[in-house]
């Protein structure tokens, strides 16, 4: 149990264009799930967290208006990063919690961002 | 500010021997503790949760806690190859608040 899956696992985009990376929890309803960014050799920062049906919390320094947050469901949240320039390109992982176990956060793959 | 620290490494040990990984952290208003496993290019797997001073043991793993002291330690036993990972420690404090992550330490296990 307790399964995340993101999508897409890789993607390479030129410099201006948007992404859209999804997060889903496919065995259980997500209270809330996060989204994490990790540059090489470098620990796990946290951007955002979101809640379903409401607006997401960003974290301080992480631009809202080009890390968009979408979290339409108890199962899905997508993290679109608009007019992606390459020190845009990491790991972003997002992460969510049970309902009823908000102690514990269960990781999604990691999706690898290239912006060329 | 709140922090988690750890050694960065790489911490060598012999296969089948006990390695010793070690977190400390600054917010004494923590209550949940994390020993999470990150593999290169991959995202982090939990390996241990703990809340209440004292050990806690799963298998080869043993997680450590003292909140006096505001530490953190997770024991390998009989370590292996495939242990070899980077270690992450966190803190949270309750059940709403954000994971604070340390840097990691990387394990390196030789056959």
């Amino acid at each position: 149990g307790a399964v995340v899956s993101q999508h897409p696992s890789r993607v390479i985009c030129k410099s201006g264009t948007s992404v859209k990376i999804e997060c889903r929890s496919l065995d259980f309803q997500a209270t809330t799930m996060f989204w994490y960014r990790q540059f090489p050799k470098q620990s796990l920062m946290l951007m955002a967290t979101s809640n379903e049906g409401s607006k997401a919390t960003y974290e301080q320094g992480v631009e809202k208006d080009k890390f968009l947050i979408n979290h339409a469901s108890l199962t899905l949240s997508t993290l679109t990063v608009t007019s992606a320039h390459p020190e845009d390109s990491s790991f972003y992982i997002c992460s969510a919690t049970l309902a009823g176990k908000a102690y514990e956060q269960y990781f999604g793959p990691g999706t690898r961002l290239t912006v060329t | 500010q709140k922090e988690v620290e750890q050694n960065s490494g790489p911490l060598s040990v012999p296969e089948g021997a006990i390695a010793s990984l070690n977190c400390t952290y600054s917010d004494r208003g923590s209550q949940s503790f994390f020993w999470y496993r990150q593999y290169s290019g991959k995202s982090p797997e939990l390996i241990m949760s703990i809340y209440s001073n004292g050990d806690k043991e799963d298998g080869r793993f043993t997680a450590q806690l003292n909140k006096a002291s505001q530490y953190v330690s997770l024991l390998i036993r009989d370590s292996q190859p495939s242990d070899s990972a980077t270690y992450l420690c966190a803190s949270k404090r309750g059940s709403q608040g954000n994971l604070i992550f340390g840097k990691g330490t990387k394990l390196s296990v030789k056959p």
